[in-house]
């Protein structure tokens, strides 16, 4: 069984258009987060959920927005797509939110904006 | 400047030889991580460094965190094939994991 899953594992897509990218984690964990990928493969957190409240919100543009239904999942919304939102996109969990947890993290999604 | 430099950018080796990468900072962390990052997965922690001149081993790796706590080393000796990967160092702050940009390593037979 996949821990943690994501869908789509590919994305392409026009520039302007909306997109939603699906993440769930079967793990029972508490703690679930968004990081970006980009080119040049750094990995920077977006957004972090524990137990389906907002705990981490880094500088993101408002077009990007997470939403759990429930803590085993997590998902991204993102509006008005354009180039500079092409990237990797990684879902992960933890059993909790604070330092010392391990993150497990999904395959991740990989967004082309034409 | 990014909080933690990794070096080098990019590693290429032969099956059998010795590589090393390093992860720097001008910050005192209370514990370092690192991970492997395959082709088309997301990356996998493989050990955290928590005191000052700690050394871990997972098999053929050797990780060290610096007296100071400020740096780490990985090792790899013997390096196969399946070491490939992207490795990141990162630091955990409050579940906040920020990473160094990462060593590429290929391996090849």
């Amino acid at each position: 069984d996949t821990a943690v899953s994501q869908t789509p594992k590919y994305l392409v897509t026009q520039m302007g258009n909306d997109k939603s990218i699906k993440c769930e984690q079967n793990l029972g964990h508490d703690t679930m987060y968004w990081y970006k990928q980009d080119s040049k493969k750094f990995l920077k957190i977006m957004f972090s959920y524990n137990n389906k409240e907002l705990i981490i919100n880094e500088t993101v543009p408002n077009r990007f927005s997470p939403k759990s239904p429930d803590k085993a999942h997590l998902n991204l919304h993102i509006n008005s797509l354009e180039l500079g939102d092409s990237a990797v996109y990684f879902c992960a969990s933890s059993p909790s939110s604070g330092s010392g947890y391990t993150q497990y993290f999904g395959p991740g999604t990989r967004l082309t904006v034409l | 400047t990014q909080l933690l430099e990794q070096s080098p950018q990019f590693l290429s080796i032969q099956e059998g030889e010795n590589l090393t990468v390093y992860c720097n900072s001008s910050s005192v962390f209370s514990s370092l991580q690192w991970y492997r990052q395959e082709p088309g997965e997301g990356p996998v922690l493989l050990v955290t460094v928590v005191t000052g001149g700690e050394v871990k081993k997972l098999k053929r790796l050797t990780f060290q965190f610096g007296d100071a706590r400020k740096d780490s080393s990985l090792h790899i000796t013997a390096a196969q094939p399946g070491d490939t990967g992207l490795y990141l160092c990162g630091t955990d702050s409050w579940g906040k994991l920020q990473f160094g940009a990462g060593t590429q390593v290929v391996v090849t037979p």
